[in-house]
């Protein structure tokens, strides 16, 4: 079974510039999770999503999005970027039922100048 | 809120050496699941291990161990004989449910594990 597959695996972008990463989900998973990874912060939870729906979210402003497809490939957005938000963007994917283990992805290293 | 610390920033020990990754955790939950997860230098976490808060049994898996008390809120995992292919950052996370099943991970802060030759 293929594992998480994350795109693009290394971006550069400018201050006020947006950005858009892509996360492909083990088959079969329906939940995708996003998290940022800093060094001041360490990771941190960003949003969740399942069958297309967000079903939790962390404490980030509303530059921060995202979107799942219908086929559980999730993307998630980060618009008018900081120089806070250089980091390693992780998504995790797992069946989606209750209680169960996440499956990280190689992650995304924005760095934004 | 949850909590997950590791106080152990860095560890740097000799191959062969026994090592302890220490983790204290702190939730309101009854029902709960700790997790191990590595994270080489190429930045993807990779999954090690999940304990559920009803199972206080330890497990070995090889080289590896995970001691988890709930009367003490710990969940320390100890590798033996260390070899350089161990070095990596270690996470311990504790997971936090919501509504309808959704799920977020309360991660420590990791401890950087360096094992020389």
């Amino acid at each position: 079974k293929a594992g998480v597959t994350q795109t693009p695996r290394y971006l550069i972008k400018t201050r006020g510039q947006q950005v858009t990463l892509s996360c492909s989900p083990i088959s079969g998973h329906r939940s995708v999770s996003w998290y940022q990874q800093t060094p001041g912060q360490g990771l941190q939870f960003l949003f969740e999503y399942f069958s297309e729906t967000q079903r939790n979210k962390g404490n980030f402003p509303g530059r921060f999005s995202g979107r799942q497809f219908s086929n559980s490939r999730s993307e998630m957005n980060v618009s008018t970027l900081e120089l806070g938000d250089s980091a390693l963007y992780l998504c995790a994917t797992s069946p989606g039922g209750v209680r169960e283990t996440q499956y990280f992805g190689p992650g995304t290293r924005l760095l934004v100048l | 809120a949850q909590k997950v610390t590791q106080a152990q920033t860095e560890i740097s020990v000799v191959e062969k050496e026994d090592v302890t990754l220490d983790c204290v955790y702190e939730t309101r939950d009854t029902t709960y699941y700790l997790f191990w997860y590595k994270q080489p230098p190429s930045g993807e976490l990779v999954f090690l291990i999940r304990r559920n808060s009803f199972d206080e049994q330890n497990e070995i898996s090889g080289r590896y161990s995970w001691n988890f008390q709930k009367s003490t809120s710990s969940f320390n995992f100890t590798i033996t004989a260390s070899q350089v292919v161990d070095s990596a950052v270690y996470f311990c996370a504790l997971s936090e449910f919501g509504i309808q099943g959704a799920q977020k991970l309360v991660f420590g802060q990791g401890t950087r594990l360096t094992i020389n030759p």
